[in-house]
């Protein structure tokens, strides 16, 4: 049974500041990482995709992934009001072969 | 580039009914997948529809079904409805080739209420 875990928040940071979302994940045949954003009411809205170990940058957003410790981050600069919204966490194995297993999501707030 | 659509937008329904969703791809994409989001559970894998095929299922009981077109969109069927099926579902598609990096891009979902 594979498992996505990620904390429910509600993550509370200023504005201007660093948030970081955590995900651990419990299948290490899992190949494929993906951030998705949930504004309330509204479909998930792709953030980032990562596939190896390390740091992809993209705009005001870095993913992480470290596979040895089944653990992917990502880390929002200079947090802006729109960002407050849920964060997803998904990941798929290799070859395409399923659908994606997404963690509950991290409710997040940015305080003006 | 239109995106993943979905209709209806909303759908009321009483118990023991059917329900019929409905999904069109973003053009070039063949893959459809289907997902429950309800509440408290989290999004969860219903479907994945490759080429007219289906190629996996969630853990979902068989009265949850559907079918691929061959112009890719797709049709989710719920069949004799029960109470715990009120969610949100999540289409999405993604250009399948085989490998991992496939990106799911979602639709907009369907309200799905039982009465």
């Amino acid at each position: 049974q594979k498992e996505v875990e990620q904390n429910s928040g509600p993550l509370s940071v200023p504005e201007g500041a660093i948030a970081s979302l955590n995900c651990t994940y419990s299948d290490r045949v899992s190949q494929s990482f993906f951030w998705y954003r949930q504004y309330s009411g509204k479909s998930p809205e792709l953030i980032m995709s990562i596939y190896s170990n390390g740091d992809k940058e993209d705009g005001r957003f870095t993913a992480q992934l470290n596979k040895a410790s089944q653990y992917v981050s990502l880390l929002i600069r200079d947090s802006q009001p729109s960002d407050s919204a849920t964060y997803l966490c998904a990941v798929k194995e290799g070859g395409g072969a399923d659908g994606l297993t997404f963690g509950k999501g991290t409710h997040l707030i940015i305080q003006p | 580039e239109a995106g993943v659509t979905q209709s209806p937008t909303h759908l009321i329904k009483t118990r023991g009914q059917q329900a019929t969703l409905r999904c069109s791809p973003i053009s070039g994409h063949t893959s459809v997948y289907w997902y429950q989001q309800a509440l408290g559970l989290g999004l969860q894998f219903l479907l994945w529809y490759d080429e007219g095929e289906e190629r996996n299922r969630g853990n979902f009981p068989p009265r949850f079904s559907g079918r691929q077109f061959p112009n890719y969109s797709s049709e989710l069927n719920v069949n004799a409805l029960e109470l715990e099926d009120s969610a949100l579902y999540l289409c999405a598609s993604s250009p399948y080739r085989k490998t991992s990096t496939d990106t799911q891009y979602f639709g907009p979902g369907t309200r799905l209420t039982v009465l």
